[in-house]
């Protein structure tokens, strides 16, 4: 059975980094992508980048470039997501989903990780 | 402020039918890029509806349906139930951003 599971909740200081992780088991994923989606509280859905398990390849989105870092253990099919200069406005939940490798969406989704900031 | 398009909110009594719009650009939808939707019950993870436009994932019942033509991309539901009532968001690549985009959510009220 297919599973993608997330560590849990996490609360943070202004100014601090926060990393997260994301564990694939029961299928072979190791082409897909293994993407990082966030939504704040009421807020719609934002992508924040990607990383393949088979090689580590990485792709972030513009608005988080010089602050998130995608890596992954591929011997424990496990991928994390570091978030780093927390404000209050990166209050969220956090999502990983797998996508195929051949399209462009999201076909497995972890249950979300809550990321509180404060200061 | 999102990339794709879609109205905030759409209701129907059971038994109706409802549609959802999701409507982009030249350097998305309208540059042949797939549309996806997904929905969001409360309090939980999306789920993949519709991917490719049109397909249904195994287990999604063909009360769903997904078009596209142009800039632009709907979410077709018919015979509501109540336990369609969630968050539809539509999702699918842009050019411009060289990343994956989301519509702003719709928010579907069965009455």
């Amino acid at each position: 059975q297919m599973q993608v599971v997330q560590s849990g909740a996490e609360v943070k200081k202004t100014g601090s980094s926060v990393k997260v992780s994301c564990k694939t088991s029961g299928y072979t994923f190791i082409y897909h992508y293994l993407h990082w989606v966030r939504q704040a509280p009421g807020q719609a859905l934002e992508w924040m980048g990607w990383i393949t398990l088979f090689n580590g390849d990485t792709n972030y989105a513009q608005q988080f470039q010089d602050r998130v870092t995608i890596t992954r253990d591929r011997s424990m099919s496990t991928a994390y997501m570091e978030l780093s200069s927390l404000r209050s406005e990166d209050t969220a939940m956090y999502f990983c989903a797998l996508g195929p490798p051949t399209a462009r969406y999201f076909q497995h989704w972890g249950q979300g990780t809550l990321v509180t900031v404060s200061s | 402020q999102s990339v794709l398009t879609q109205p905030p909110s759409v209701s129907g009594a059971p038994g109706q039918r409802v549609t959802v719009s999701c409507t982009g650009s030249s350097s998305n939808i309208g540059a042949d890029y797939d549309v996806h939707w997904y929905q969001q019950l409360p309090g939980t993870a999306p789920k993949l509806l519709i991917y490719g436009n049109t397909n249904r994932p195994s287990g999604v019942p063909d009360r769903f349906s997904g078009s596209k033509s142009g800039t632009s991309a709907s979410l077709a539901i018919t015979g509501l139930q109540t336990e369609d009532e969630a968050d539809y968001y539509c999702q699918s690549y842009d050019d411009s951003l060289s990343g994956w985009v989301f519509g702003e959510g719709t928010k579907l009220t069965v009455l």
